[in-house]
């Protein structure tokens, strides 16, 4: 397994347009994590799944964001109607879950919005 | 929130010096993480130390958590031009990040 991927690595869209970004974890990894990043700050927490389900969301996660993980394996975000505010890395990660867990990371999608 | 706030905000040195960053944290935690992040690259784990430690070594990197304080550093010893990076604590499950620490070492 090389690591957790994430498609598109970049993405330039117009304003009120939909994206989705998908990742892949490390295969045997139960948790899976989003995360965004605007420029010289840290990561910020999204949401994270354990299996299929979606345990936990953030407040910065607004209703336009959505994140799915439907079998467990690979999850999508969507964003919907982007706004320029929404540009910034979307950072994936993935890890086996349990105490002292260490995250995975994902290269990341930027997202332009124009 | 378990957020971990990186000190200095940058810092500068010369090729062969020892860097140091701290980190200070608000809740209680099971473990506190260290990750580096190149420019344009993905976010890399690099050391976790657990609540019941006090130090703990990898390579040229050393950790100290001093849990009654809520603080921890990283000490890199002999740095390299590509430890340029920004360096980011991480305290618990719940991985809320601070700003970090950018670090620039001059060849």
């Amino acid at each position: 397994d090389t690591g957790v991927s994430q498609d598109p690595r970049h993405k330039i869209t117009k304003r009120g347009q939909n994206v989705t970004f998908r990742c892949d974890p490390i295969s045997e990894h139960n948790r899976l994590y989003w995360y965004r990043q605007t420029l010289g700050q840290g990561p910020e927490f999204l949401t994270y799944f354990q299996n299929e389900a979606q345990l936990e969301k953030s407040r910065l996660l607004s209703d336009r964001f959505s994140a799915e993980r439907p079998k467990g394996s690979f999850s999508t975000l969507e964003i919907q109607r982007t706004e320029q505010g929404d540009s910034a890395m979307y950072l994936c990660a993935s890890s086996l879950g349990g105490a002292g867990d260490t995250q995975y990371f994902g290269p990341g999608t930027r997202l332009t919005v124009l | 929130s378990q957020q971990g706030e990186e000190d200095p905000q940058a810092l500068s040195i010369q090729e062969g010096e020892n860097a140091t960053m701290n980190c200070s944290y608000k809740t209680s935690i099971n473990n506190l993480q260290w990750y580096r992040q190149n420019s344009g690259r993905g976010l890399v784990h690099l050391i976790l130390i657990r609540s019941n430690e006090r130090e703990k070594h990898s390579g040229r990197l050393r950790v100290t958590l001093d849990t009654s304080k809520k603080s921890s550093s990283l000490l890199i010893t002999a740095s390299r031009a590509a430890d340029t990076a920004s360096y980011f604590c991480v305290g618990g499950f719940k991985t809320i990040f601070g700003a970090g620490t950018r670090l620039f070492v001059k060849a």
